[in-house]
């Protein structure tokens, strides 16, 4: 069965400090993986995602994540957080599972940036 | 352009209503994903259609769920004999083709089923 877990539901940090939020997920066979990201009142948006090749991914807004196989992770980082970073981040995985092609969701990390 | 659109954007409904919720993808998307989110959830996956056929259906949690993509393009999600439970945000997603491709979401739709 495919799965993802996000390991802590809220990380507090302060401004222009670095953040890591983690993402682990199971599968039996090769996946795509993906960031989005909700801010407050808005929709899901694509924040990077890493299909083959290099496991480094950058994103938009100065944010990246590195694919793990070993550890089957896919932590997001970004060096120095802004306010304007807030939001809810949510980990997604895609591929085959059960004979069928699905997606699954993370239960999201809710990031508040301290001024 | 225009992204994906959903409506409506909330629906009231009382227990054992029927309901219809549609998705307007961008156009040119093969793809097309729904979702329902609860409250401090992640989107949860119901159904996945590649042009009209459901790629994947596993995720509807039982046969009062349905949804039809008649030509390709909008969609719609039913819902027989709503329940209580059944309350949450519908999301709506397309992709340019597939599983691979980044997600387009929609607005979705707030239901409440009294």
């Amino acid at each position: 069965a495919q799965s993802v877990t996000q390991l802590d539901s809220q990380v507090p940090v302060f401004e222009e400090a670095p953040v890591e939020l983690r993402c682990n997920y199971s599968s039996s066979v090769s996946v795509y993986l993906f960031w989005y990201v909700q801010y407050p009142n808005q929709g899901l948006q694509l924040l990077l995602k890493y299909l083959s090749g290099s496991t480094l991914v950058k994103g938009i807004n100065g944010f990246e994540a590195e694919f793990n196989k070993s550890q089957t992770s896919f932590h997001l980082r970004k060096p120095s957080v802004h306010i304007s970073d807030t939001a809810e981040y949510f980990c997604a995985v895609s591929g085959i599972s059960g004979g069928y092609q699905k997606v699954t969701f993370g239960t999201g990390t809710k990031l508040q940036v301290i001024p | 352009g225009a992204g994906v659109s959903q409506t409506p954007s909330n629906k009231v409904t009382e227990k054992g209503k029927y309901v219809e919720l549609r998705c307007d993808p961008i156009s040119g998307h093969t793809a097309l994903y729904w979702y329902r989110q609860s409250l401090g959830q992640g989107p949860e996956f119901l159904i996945y259609f590649q042009g009209t056929g459901a790629a994947d259906d596993s995720g509807l949690p039982n046969d009062r769920f349905f949804a039809v993509r008649p030509e390709g393009s909008v969609s719609t999600l039913k819902i027989q004999r709503t329940e209580r439970g059944d309350s949450a945000v519908y999301l709506c997603a397309s992709s340019l083709q597939g599983l691979g491709d980044e997600q387009y979401f929609g607005p979705g739709t707030r239901l409440t089923v009294t």
